[in-house]
């Protein structure tokens, strides 16, 4: 089956450390979203990335980075330098089909960081 | 800049017509989603309406967009226990394929 993994689905850690979220697609698109959900506030854009070996920031990139080596893979990497980094984590993919752009969205991975 | 506005909570009773409401700003807007997230999930594509379009219905969905007013509502006929969700609405510009979410309208569904 084809489809959108994250992992892993919980994960702690301690303030100041480096932390990487995993995201795998075997859909063969080409686009890959990083998304940040706080409660009540929606989903708010990181990083995106239209094509291997490229992307660019969201509305809410600085304390985050990625890579986009492989077509099926956008981790991102919690850095010690943002903020509030408590969340949780959405990692998408989208196509375009019949002139709409349809977004795939992982399970999500919650972060605790303590 | 873009905005998209919803409502944080809605209730209904088992049976009942849900009504999830929903307005947008940006006038170039191209076509508008709808999302339901369940619990502790992702989001998944219930439906989407061009924005020359009045009325999509699919199966109990019936999304209505209202240019006018920037207006965009999902009904859900005969709402169950298993449409608790999340519902958010989204839009999309020509000149960018990224949507903007709203944040999202909790319903609640009853017995």
């Amino acid at each position: 089956d084809g489809g959108i993994t994250q992992s892993p689905k919980y994960l702690f850690r301690k303030e100041g450390q480096n932390v990487t979220l995993s995201c795998e697609q075997n859909l063969n698109h080409d686009a890959m979203y990083w998304y940040r959900q706080d409660p009540g506030q929606g989903l708010r854009l990181i990083y995106y990335s239209q094509i291997v070996n490229d992307f660019q920031k969201g509305d809410i990139a600085e304390g985050y980075s990625v890579s986009r080596e492989k077509k099926e893979s956008f981790p991102l990497t919690v850095t010690s330098a943002q903020k509030n980094p408590t969340a949780f984590y959405l990692c998408a993919s989208s196509i375009r089909r019949g002139g709409v752009d349809e977004q795939f969205f992982g399970p999500g991975t919650r972060l605790t960081v303590l | 800049g873009e905005d998209v506005e919803q409502s944080l909570f809605l209730s209904v009773r088992e049976g009942d017509s849900s009504v999830i409401n929903c307005t947008y700003t940006d006038s170039s807007s191209t076509y508008l989603y709808w999302y339901k997230q369940e619990p502790g999930a992702g989001l998944q594509l219930l439906t989407y309406i061009f924005s020359n379009m009045d009325m999509k219905q699919d199966q109990r969905l019936t999304v209505l967009l209202n240019k006018k007013d920037k207006h965009l509502s999902l009904r859900i006929a005969d709402t169950q226990t298993g449409d608790s969700a999340i519902y958010f609405c989204a839009d999309a510009s020509g000149g960018s394929y990224i949507p903007t979410f709203g944040r999202g309208t909790s319903l609640i569904v009853h017995p």
